[in-house]
């Protein structure tokens, strides 16, 4: 039940885009996003819930396409900072408080 | 402030001397997970909670025991740890998310444990 990211690793330089992809094979709900530095904790940076809907935080945007169980993750004119490993995550529809996560995809963004 | 916190941050042991990390939370969460963290294989969960006393197993639950007396509170137990066990350890926690209960809200980390066994 675990998603399926890809790719898996991504270089950039300073100021590309880049687009992360998280897709499913059950039905789903919601799909969460989080960056993890490395050595420090995952932070969450968003939620979708509807088909189709956007979501942004600063230049990193997301969308949910639930008909085809899939969500992307758009990091636009990316930063040094944009650096690290992007999860996402997908609640399980039937237990509570279950979330699976994807393998990561690790970001690179150089100067 | 609100926070998840787990101790010890660092941990070096020996195989099958008995351990115990803790995790607390102070932002009255319902739901509080275990999750491992290998090279690789992304963040698997060991162990989840949905309140006070129910607990259930996550994807790789052997090897590990938990228990959840306390709302905030919620222990993770190596009884007799392996080299296998050695791994980067996170706590998290989460309530429901709004508008029903079969799913969860955004989920906070503790700053993580890492553990080696010998």
């Amino acid at each position: 039940q675990q998603p399926v990211q890809s790719p898996q690793a991504v270089i950039l330089r300073e100021g590309e885009d880049a687009v992360i992809n998280c897709s499913s094979s059950k039905a789903l709900y919601s799909v969460h996003w989080y960056r993890q530095k490395h050595g420090e904790a995952p932070v969450f940076l968003m939620i979708l819930l509807k088909g189709g809907e956007q979501k942004g935080h600063e230049k990193i945007s997301a969308s949910f396409n639930e008909k085809k169980q899939q969500s992307s993750l758009y990091l636009t004119a990316s930063q040094l900072s944009y650096s690290g490993t992007y999860f996402c995550g997908t609640p399980v529809l039937t237990t509570l408080g279950r979330l699976y996560f994807g393998r990561g995809t690790q970001l690179t963004v150089w100067p | 402030e609100a926070q998840v916190t787990q101790n010890p941050r660092y941990l070096i042991t020996v195989t099958g001397k008995k351990l115990t990390v803790t995790c607390s939370q102070n932002m009255n969460h319902e739901y509080m997970s275990w999750y491992r963290q290998d090279p690789g294989l992304g963040l698997r969960q060991i162990y989840y909670s949905m309140n006070v006393e129910v607990t259930d197993k996550g994807d790789v639950p052997e090897g590990y025991k938990v228990s959840r007396k306390e709302k905030r509170n919620f222990p993770l137990i190596l009884e007799s740890p392996s080299p296998n066990q050695t791994s980067l350890y996170f706590c998290a926690s989460s309530r429901p998310q709004a508008g029903g209960l079969i799913a969860t809200d955004t989920q906070y980390f503790g700053p993580g444990t890492r553990l080696t066994v010998l």
